[in-house]
């Protein structure tokens, strides 16, 4: 079974400060892994997935997350936070041998200004 | 222009009552989910159609039933609503059932059940 792990329910970062957002995965078959965003009353929206190939995978908005199967991780960074990033945050897991996605609990991004 | 639309955006109602919620995606796809978010934020997957045929059926009460009268089309009806079903109600949309495809999410049905 696939399930994902997000640390952290709520992060606050400083506006311009360097955000991570840790996603952890299990899967005994290689996994396909997602990062949406979620706007207040809106839907999810894609920021990027890694699928196969280059494992720095660069998204939307200036997000990049990188895959790590030593470390079953898919952490979410950008550089510089800007406030248009307060949002919440989801990483999802499925795999080549299945047909849906496995969500973590999500992560809520408050910048402080 | 809206790839995947759901109506209506919102929809409080009493306990018992039956309501549906209705999606389209113009987006030409061929699968469709219907996802529910809690209160805290939980997404968890509640039905799967390719071509019209389901395909995910994960453990939700009877009460809700999907219909897919065609593959830009998924229908969800609920029957008898408990204060329990008060959440919002995602559809989304992938080009096929494959689980490397991305999903495209619609804005989302906030139910109150009171």
């Amino acid at each position: 079974a696939q399930s994902v792990t997000q640390l952290g329910s709520h992060v606050s970062v400083s506006e311009g400060a360097l955000v991570l957002l840790r996603c952890n995965y299990s899967s005994s078959v290689p996994p396909y892994l997602f990062w949406y965003v979620q706007y207040p009353n809106q839907g999810l929206q894609l920021l990027l997935k890694y699928t196969t190939g280059a494992t720095l995978v660069k998204g939307i908005n200036g997000f990049e997350a990188e895959f790590k199967k030593s470390e079953t991780s898919f952490h979410l960074t950008k550089p510089s936070a800007h406030m248009s990033d307060a949002a919440e945050y989801f990483c999802a897991v499925s795999v080549v041998t299945g047909n849906q996605f496995y969500f973590g609990t999500g992560t809520s991004l408050t910048v402080i200004p | 222009d809206t790839a995947v639309s759901q109506t209506p955006k919102y929809l409080v109602t009493q306990m018992g009552n039956d309501k549906s919620i209705k999606c389209e995606q113009n987006l030409g796809h061929d699968t469709m989910y219907w996802y529910k978010q809690d209160s805290k934020k939980f997404l968890k997957i509640m039905f799967s159609y390719n071509n019209k045929e389901l395909i995910i059926n994960e453990t939700v009460p009877n009460r809700f039933s999907p219909k897919s009268p065609d593959k830009a089309h998924l229908n969800l009806h609920i029957n008898s609503l408990e204060l329990g079903d008060s959440a919002v109600y995602f559809c989304a949309s992938s080009p096929s059932s494959g689980s490397y495809n991305e999903q495209f999410f619609g804005p989302g049905t906030r139910l109150t059940v009171l």
